[in-house]
């Protein structure tokens, strides 16, 4: 079975901390994705990275950065963490984009205070 | 931009019914596919069920099934004979280059 493991369920960072999400997956997928979920607005892309040390934006960048050193690790970065960032963070992968399957991991709730 | 709708935040069934969840899209794009993921109370978001557009046979998956109106752009997924680990976050999304999510029906399953 594909896993995808995320490194916290839950998190509580305070307002300026430099905070780091960490995802793995096991199987060799070429793609990753950073999505942040929140009530009534759904799944939102944030980045995405295709291949090893490559990344695009997605919908909603802004205030995010990602790292993605090796194909089965692929970090999200708060440069500097806001309340507005509060929310549940989930990452997927799948071998294909778009058209493909996505097996996302268990989240982490992000408190920011 | 691709935009994704779910018109209904909750539903909910009592178990052993038929429910259907309503989703339409706007995409100008002719290839691309169709998916209704689950996300359990604190589980992991699942596949439920997929569709290629250019397939006009509608998708099925044991108890659930789609109804793919191309032309409406319409998508919504069916669950026969619900149960009660059919209770969850539905999230039907647009795919192509990558994914783009509508807000979610929560459904609730009545004993």
């Amino acid at each position: 079975d594909v896993k995808v493991t995320q490194s916290s369920r839950y998190l509580v960072k305070r307002t300026g901390e430099k905070v780091f999400l960490e995802c793995v997956q096991d199987m060799d997928h070429e793609n990753m994705f950073w999505y942040r979920q929140d009530p009534g607005l759904g799944l939102r892309l944030i980045y995405f990275s295709y291949d090893v040390k490559m990344k695009e934006k997605g919908d909603i960048p802004e205030g995010y950065s990602v790292s993605r050193e090796k194909k089965e690790r692929f970090s999200l970065i708060l440069e500097s963490a806001s309340t507005n960032q509060t929310s549940m963070y989930l990452c997927a992968s799948s071998f294909l984009r778009g058209r493909d399957e996505q097996y996302f991991g268990p989240g982490t709730r992000l408190t920011v205070t | 931009a691709q935009t994704v709708t779910q018109s209904q935040p909750e539903m909910s069934v009592q178990e052993a019914e038929t429910v259907t969840l309503s989703c339409t899209y706007d995409t100008s794009e002719s290839d691309y596919y169709l998916f209704w993921y689950k996300q359990p109370p604190s589980r992991q978001m699942i596949l439920v069920i997929r569709q290629e557009a250019y397939k006009q046979q509608n998708a099925t998956e044991n108890r659930f099934s789609v109804n793919f109106q191309k032309a409406a752009k319409s998508f919504s997924l069916k669950i026969s004979d619900s149960q009660l680990g059919d209770a969850a976050m539905y999230f039907c999304a647009w795919g192509a280059q990558k994914l783009v999510f509508g807000q979610g029906t929560r459904l609730t399953i009545n004993p």
